[in-house]
């Protein structure tokens, strides 16, 4: 079965102030892929990385960094030096084949100025 | 317009009445997905699209849902004799080439039933 868990529903920290956001998944297959989306209010998913089963590389990109381990089969989300702007609900979502996402329940941050 | 459009982006129905909702994806985009967002939950597959072919349909909840897309562009997600537990944010998504990938999602109708 394929499954996407989040196990934090919600965040609050101080602006500035890292946060990682958890995402542990299960698959049974060799090859699928991994996402991150921001949802903010506005209800929109924005697209934020993709990464598939054979790049176990960390990726930075500004003040986002992701870490792969399939070790642990983790998939783990983190903002440097937070902004009331990433305040938003995030969720991390699998893709093993076919066209079908499975999106996790999602966890909810708010950054507080 | 540049992104995913959907409407209308807001629907009251009252139990029973049917409903029609439509999504315009980006120019040129090949596929397309619905998706349900209950509240509070992530967003779950309903349907896809490969131009007008619809490839998969396996997470229709019932037969009381159907979706089209006769001309491979825009498309409508209707839903027959409206039921309660229908009520969600119905998302659009289009990608610009076959399978998923990188999707780009639309706001979404909310769709509340009394």
């Amino acid at each position: 079965a394929q499954k996407v868990t989040q196990a934090q529903t919600e965040i609050s920290v101080v602006e500035k102030e890292d946060v990682t956001l958890d995402c542990v998944y299960e698959t049974r297959d060799t090859t699928y892929y991994l996402f991150w989306y921001k949802q903010p209010p506005s209800g929109e998913l924005v697209f934020l990385i993709r990464r598939n089963s054979f790049d176990e590389q960390n990726e930075i990109s500004g003040r986002y960094s992701w870490n792969f381990q399939k070790s642990t089969s983790s998939f783990n989300f983190t903002i440097t030096a937070s902004q009331v702007v990433d305040s938003a609900v995030y969720f991390c979502a699998l893709l093993w084949t076919g066209n079908q996402f499975y999106f996790g329940t999602g966890t909810s941050l708010t950054v507080i100025p | 317009g540049a992104g995913v459009s959907q409407s209308p982006r807001y629907k009251v129905a009252k139990r029973g009445q049917d409903v029609a909702l439509r999504c315009d994806p980006i120019s040129g985009h090949v596929s397309l997905f619905w998706y349900q967002q209950a509240l509070g939950q992530g967003p779950e597959f309903l349907t896809y699209f490969q131009n007008e072919a619809q490839l998969d349909k396996s997470g229709l909840p019932s037969d009381r849902f159907f979706a089209e897309r006769p001309e491979g562009s825009v498309s409508t997600l209707k839903i027959q004799r409206t039921q309660q537990e229908d009520s969600a944010v119905y998302l659009c998504a289009s990608s610009f080439r076959e399978g998923t990938y990188e999707q780009y999602f639309g706001p979404g109708t909310r769709l509340t039933v009394t």
